[in-house]
């Protein structure tokens, strides 16, 4: 079966470190990834893309990786903030079919001063 | 900034009684997305539109759940009767169209709770 998978545990770090998300897929082939970022009681909010051929995207402080082979990306967050504290999704888009995105549960971050 | 607009934002019912929301899409984005979260969970998909045309909802409980975006602007979602594992947030998404790698824009939900 069809499985995305995120840390179930919540990430603590300090401030100033970087923090390391992983997002691990099984049984699909997706034309790209996305990553979303989501606060307490509101929608997600997209902030980064890559494509399947695509190794490594990057946005300000942000950085994503996209191994195909492994099934994995990982997201960055460089010199993180407690404003970055909270649950980051990843969604996969299938090659086929409509633009349908398939969300992971989400890993929350925790960033303390 | 365009948004995705919900309303309600909140809404407490009893099981077995009917419940709406609504959503006004980014003016312009022709594909519209309902979705279910549950804590602790990432959105599921119910239906999604492409204009006034439902492109896919094998994932809608059509037994209970409705969905309709009469001239592909603003959609409607029903759930009728509510039953007590409907308790949720409802999310409502749009982009500018289908085939096109670009972000989907969520509204800020709707959190529902059947008792």
């Amino acid at each position: 079966s069809q499985k995305i998978e995120q840390n179930s545990e919540a990430l603590n770090i300090q401030e100033g470190k970087t923090a390391t998300l992983t997002c691990n897929y099984t049984n699909y082939s997706p034309a790209y990834l996305q990553w979303y970022r989501q606060d307490p009681g509101r929608g997600p909010v997209f902030l980064l893309l890559i494509r399947e051929n695509e190794k490594e995207k990057r946005k300000e402080r942000l950085k994503v990786t996209f191994d195909t082979t492994l099934k994995q990306s990982l997201f960055h967050i460089t010199a993180s903030q407690p404003a970055d504290s909270a649950t980051y999704l990843c969604a996969l888009r299938l090659n086929s079919g409509y633009s349908t995105l398939t969300f992971g549960k989400g890993t929350m971050l925790l960033v303390s001063p | 900034e365009a948004e995705v607009a919900q309303s309600p934002r909140y809404k407490i019912t009893e099981k077995s009684q009917a419940v709406a929301f609504w959503c006004d899409p980014i003016s312009g984005h022709a594909t519209l997305y309902w979705y279910r979260q549950i804590l602790g969970q990432g959105p599921e998909l119910l239906v999604q539109f492409q204009d006034e045309s439902v492109v896919d909802d094998s994932q809608l409980p059509k037994d209970r759940f409705s969905a309709e975006r009469l001239k592909g602007v603003d959609s409607t979602l029903k759930i009728q009767p509510a039953e007590l594992g409907d308790s949720a947030m409802y999310l409502c998404a749009s982009r500018t169209r289908e085939g096109l790698d670009n972000e989907q824009f969520f509204g800020p939900g709707t959190r529902l709770t059947v008792l």
